[in-house]
């Protein structure tokens, strides 16, 4: 079985601010991690993912995500935020192949003027 | 350009009428998927397909039919027996397979509003 739990159901920040919008993860297999961005009645976007290799991953939009096998984490982070990053971000676990993709329950991003 | 399509956008249905929500990919998957979110709870799977013909239900498959007659087309549909189905309703394929990373791809959604 696996799981995410997503800490923070709401994260307020200001413009140009850093943000982390944190992610842990179980599985009792390999993984392959993804976090989405949703905008308002819209479908979720691919960000970035982790497959293997490299556990520092860059993503669209200025965004990157690092797997922390040890802790099981697989948080996201921008250096400095724009208005337009307010939206809903999730993160989601996969076993690969037939094994079933587990999404979080999600963090609003408001990001303030 | 490859992609996935929903529609339409918005739905309203009176209680106790059948509605059916469309969903068409281009972009060659073998998988498909219906999720249903609510505020506040994610995303939670109605429906699957991993091969046209085939489909297995979900987590909250209950008052929710599919068919996979296509491997481009996968149709949701929300019957009466369906006690609450005011929600946004997102449709996703994937190139699922031994070996594959099941990067899911989504469409824009529908927003189905029961009066």
């Amino acid at each position: 079985a696996q799981s995410v739990t997503q800490l923070d159901s709401q994260v307020p920040v200001f413009e140009e601010a850093p943000v982390e919008l944190r992610c842990n993860y179980s599985s009792s297999v390999s993984v392959y991690l993804f976090w989405y961005v949703q905008y308002p009645n819209q479908g979720l976007q691919l960000l970035l993912k982790y497959l293997s290799g490299s556990t520092l991953v860059k993503g669209i939009n200025g965004f990157e995500a690092e797997f922390n096998k040890s802790q099981t984490s697989f948080h996201l982070r921008k250096p400095s935020v724009h208005i337009s990053d307010t939206a809903e971000y999730f993160c989601a676990v996969s076993g690969g192949g037939y094994q079933k993709v587990t999404f979080g329950t999600g963090t609003k991003l408001q990001v303030i003027p | 350009d490859g992609g996935i399509t929903q529609s339409p956008k918005y739905l309203f249905r009176k209680e106790g009428q059948n509605v059916t929500l469309s969903c068409e990919q281009n972009l060659n998957h073998d998988a498909m998927y219906w999720y249903r979110q609510d505020p506040g709870q994610g995303l939670r799977l109605i429906y699957y397909s991993q091969i046209v013909n085939d489909f297995q239900k979900g987590d909250i498959a209950e008052g929710y039919s599919v068919s996979r007659e296509k491997k481009e087309s996968f149709p949701l549909t929300v019957t009466s027996a369906q006690k609450n189905p005011t929600a946004f309703y997102l449709c996703a394929s994937s190139d699922r397979g031994r070996g594959s990373t099941d990067t899911q791809y989504f469409g824009p959604g529908t927003r189905l509003t029961v009066l």
